[in-house]
């Protein structure tokens, strides 16, 4: 079982620009949120995608934006860069029907310059 | 809104026993969640309470007092491999069905030989 998968592992981009950051949940999950790790501090939550809706989200602007696939798999949008967005981001899996565990995928450490 | 307050480094030898505790000040409280996280990792779920008590997995225990917004995590027989930041995390109603987690700012364990 492969567990949750992100991609790319690391990332450097320049303020002003656009990144994707892709996720695959755990085989069996349908539901998928993102966090944004800063350095030392825990994960604050961006937004959850459901049916491939978002069906909550935290308190990001609307820089951020995000998409889910029919195949539950997952994209977050970050548009127009801020030195202030350098940080780890993290996908998570659930199942809407399972258990309150979220599994997380390793990350992906984006760099703005 | 939800805070939480846990310490930001606990150190110990190897074979001591640990506990972190976390304080959270939350609305509509449904549980509290731990999770490990090694440097450059993914959290993982640890534990979760939902209700009044001590939870046991093999090493690691988890208590929860609802009445006093309290709960910690106890490590027993501490391994150097117990090194790591471990974070509380609340889930409360304003996360309706997505289930969103606050988490703390991490506890920094460093396990002694």
């Amino acid at each position: 079982d492969a567990g949750v998968t992100q991609s790319p592992t690391h990332l450097i981009k320049t303020r002003g620009q656009q990144v994707t950051l892709r996720c695959s949940p755990k085989s069996g999950h349908d539901t998928v949120s993102w966090y944004q790790q800063a350095l030392g501090q825990g994960p604050q939550f961006i937004f959850q995608y459901y049916e491939e809706e978002e069906r909550q989200r935290g308190n990001f602007p609307d820089r951020f934006s995000g998409h889910q696939f029919p195949n539950y798999s997952s994209e977050l949008n970050v548009n127009a860069l801020l030195l202030g967005d350098s940080a780890l981001y993290l996908c998570a899996s659930s199942s809407d029907r399972g258990r309150e565990t979220q599994y997380f995928g390793p990350g992906t450490r984006l760099l703005v310059l | 809104g939800q805070s939480l307050e846990q310490p930001s480094e606990v150190t110990a030898v190897e074979g001591a026993i640990v506990q972190i505790n976390c304080t959270y000040q939350t609305s509509g409280f449904y549980g509290l969640s731990w999770y490990q996280q090694h440097d450059g990792g993914a959290p993982t779920f640890l534990s979760y309470n939902a209700l009044d008590g001590l939870e046991e997995t093999g090493r690691f225990s988890s208590f929860l007092s609802r009445s006093d917004s309290y709960g910690y995590l106890l490590l027993q027989e501490l391994q150097m491999k117990d090194s790591a930041s471990y974070f509380c995390a609340v889930r409360d109603v304003s996360s309706g069905s997505a289930r969103q987690l606050t988490f703390g700012s991490g506890t920094q364990l460093t396990v002694l030989p």
